[in-house]
């Protein structure tokens, strides 16, 4: 199993500009979130999902849109970047069910490392 | 506001010690606590989580205490190693939080020859 993977692993942006983040995995998980990090601090919730078609709003949603297709993907789009986005991004994934552990034992990616000039 | 904190930023270790590394917490509602690893340009990776009925729980070279009395965990790896360098999050799983983990800023460990 691949796990997860992000793609593009560096980006940089001019302001105003926009694009998608991707996020995949392999071990058939229905939640998948995504979190940016910036320096010095722990990791942010931008948005989640617990299956297809299913989204919702984390900590830092705005100036982020996402959408779940399918359970393998997981998409984050900026839709007119800004300075502010600069950050690294991870998307994470883990199982769904009653057991608790096993939805906090969540699988990160390798991250986006984005820059908005 | 951040209710997952840290003792401190920075912690180095020579190798072979016993390695700690502290959590307080502020939401008595937590569920379940996690300790992930995040290696340079790497994303975390899950080392060990306890469920808050627990007050201690043990993993491969690594075990997790949980102190409810004074909302403390902590983490303790045995005989550090120098691929133990790494930043360490906790982080907290709140009851009707769904899956959302709230994150601490994290303790760099550095582990020294």
């Amino acid at each position: 199993n691949a796990g997860v993977t992000q793609t593009p692993k560096f980006q940089v942006l001019k302001t105003g500009q926009s694009m998608t983040l991707q996020c995949a995995q392999d071990m058939n998980h229905e939640y998948m979130s995504w979190y940016r990090q910036d320096p010095g601090m722990g990791l942010r919730l931008i948005h989640y999902s617990v299956g297809a078609g299913i989204t919702d709003q984390g900590e830092v949603p705005n100036g982020y849109n996402v959408s779940r297709s399918t359970t393998e993907d997981f998409p984050l789009r900026l839709l007119s970047a800004a300075p502010s986005q600069t950050s690294v991004y991870f998307c994470a994934s883990s199982s769904t069910g009653a057991r608790g552990d096993l939805r906090v034992r969540q699988y990160f990616g390798p991250g986006t490392r984005l820059t908005v000039t | 506001g951040e209710s997952v904190g840290l003792h401190l930023p920075t912690l180095s270790v020579q190798e072979g010690d016993n390695s700690i590394i502290n959590c307080a917490y502020s939401n008595s509602a937590s569920d379940y606590f996690i300790w992930y690893k995040q290696e340079s340009g790497k994303g975390p990776q899950f080392i060990i989580d306890i469920r808050s009925n627990m007050d201690k729980r043990q993993g491969q070279r690594v075990t997790v205490l949980l102190n409810k009395t004074v909302k403390h965990l902590s983490l303790q790896i045995a005989a550090t190693q120098p691929g133990d360098s790494a930043v360490y999050f906790c982080a907290e799983n709140r009851a009707n939080s769904g899956y959302a983990l709230n994150f601490g800023k994290g303790t760099s460990l550095l582990v020294t020859p």
